[in-house]
C-alpha cells in the first residue's frame, strides 16, 4: 500500500528558531514530492521536488529530496508567527494506467510558532 | 483570477439527506479531484477525473458520486448523508505538464452531518 508519513505530528517553537520537518514515503512508482502549507483554508503550494540532492529555496523555506532514503525535509529558518500552519507532504504517483497522476498525502505536521 | 471555486462553504445536513458540492475551475485543467480532510488527518482522495466524461474512484469513494460533463465542472454528490461524512471537502485541479506540475485547491467546504 502506498503511504506517506510525516514527522513530527506537531511542533511548538519560538520565533527565530529553525525547524526541520520530515516526510518519508513508500510508493510503487515515484514521480515527485510536493510540500504544501495549509493555514485556515486550502493548502497552498510550496515546492515540488523530483531530483535527489537539489535544494529548492524560497525565502526562509528550503526543501531537499533524498531518493535513496525515500524522504524529504522542509527547513524553515528564523521562524515567524506567520509560519504557524499545517505543512503537508504529498507524493505524486502515476495512476489510471499511467495516464494521470495521483497525490498521496501525509497527515501533516502542525507547526505553532510562539512570539 | 477565480481559479478553483467551491460552493457552499458551510453546510449542515441531517442524517439521510442528500446534497451536491459544486466545483468549477476556469484554468482549462483537464484533471480534477475531490478530497476530504478529517480533523488532524491528511487529505484523502474521494474521486478524480482525467477529463470530461471520465471519472474514477480514489481512496474513500463510498457514499459519494461524481460526474464530469464539462471540463470546468466536477460536482460531488452525497447520497444519504451519514455522520462519518462530517469533514472538510476540497476540490482541486491540475494540468499535467503545467507550471511546476502543481495542483490547485479550492477554499474548502465545511460539512457537518447531524
Amino acid at each position: 500500500e502506498d503511504k506517506v508519513v510525516q514527522s513530527p505530528l506537531s511542533l511548538v517553537v519560538h520565533e527565530g528558531d529553525t525547524v526541520t520537518l520530515n516526510c518519508s514515503y513508500e510508493v510503487t512508482n515515484f514521480r515527485s514530492l510536493l510540500w504544501y502549507k495549509q493555514e485556515k483554508k486550502a493548502p497552498t503550494f510550496l515546492f515540488m521536488l523530483t531530483s535527489s540532492g537539489i535544494e529548492k529555496k524560497s525565502g526562509r523555506l528550503s526543501s531537499i529530496l533524498d531518493k535513496k532514503e525515500l524522504s524529504s525535509i522542509l527547513n524553515i529558518t528564523a521562524t515567524q508567527t506567520g509560519d504557524s500552519a499545517i505543512y503537508l507532504c504529498a507524493v505524486r504517483i502515476p495512476d489510471y494506467g499511467g495516464a494521470t497522476n495521483k497525490l498521496i498525502f501525509g497527515t501533516g505536521t502542525l507547526l505553532a510558532v510562539q512570539p | 483570477n477565480a481559479g478553483v471555486t467551491q460552493t457552499p462553504k458551510f453546510r449542515i445536513l441531517k442524517i439521510g439527506q442528500s446534497m451536491t458540492l459544486q466545483c468549477t475551475q476556469d484554468m482549462n485543467h483537464n484533471y480534477m479531484y475531490w478530497y476530504r480532510q478529517d480533523p488532524g488527518m491528511g487529505l484523502k482522495l474521494i474521486y478524480y477525473s482525467v477529463g470530461a466524461g471520465i471519472t474514477d474512484k480514489g481512496e474513500v469513494p463510498n457514499g459519494y458520486n461524481v460526474s464530469r460533463s464539462t471540463t470546468e465542472d466536477f460536482p460531488l454528490r452525497l447520497e444519504l448523508a451519514a455522520p462519518s461524512q462530517t469533514s472538510v471537502y476540497f476540490c482541486a485541479s491540475s494540468y499535467v505538464g503545467g507550471r511546476l506540475g502543481s495542483i490547485y485547491f479550492g477554499e474548502g467546504s465545511w460539512l457537518t452531518v447531524v
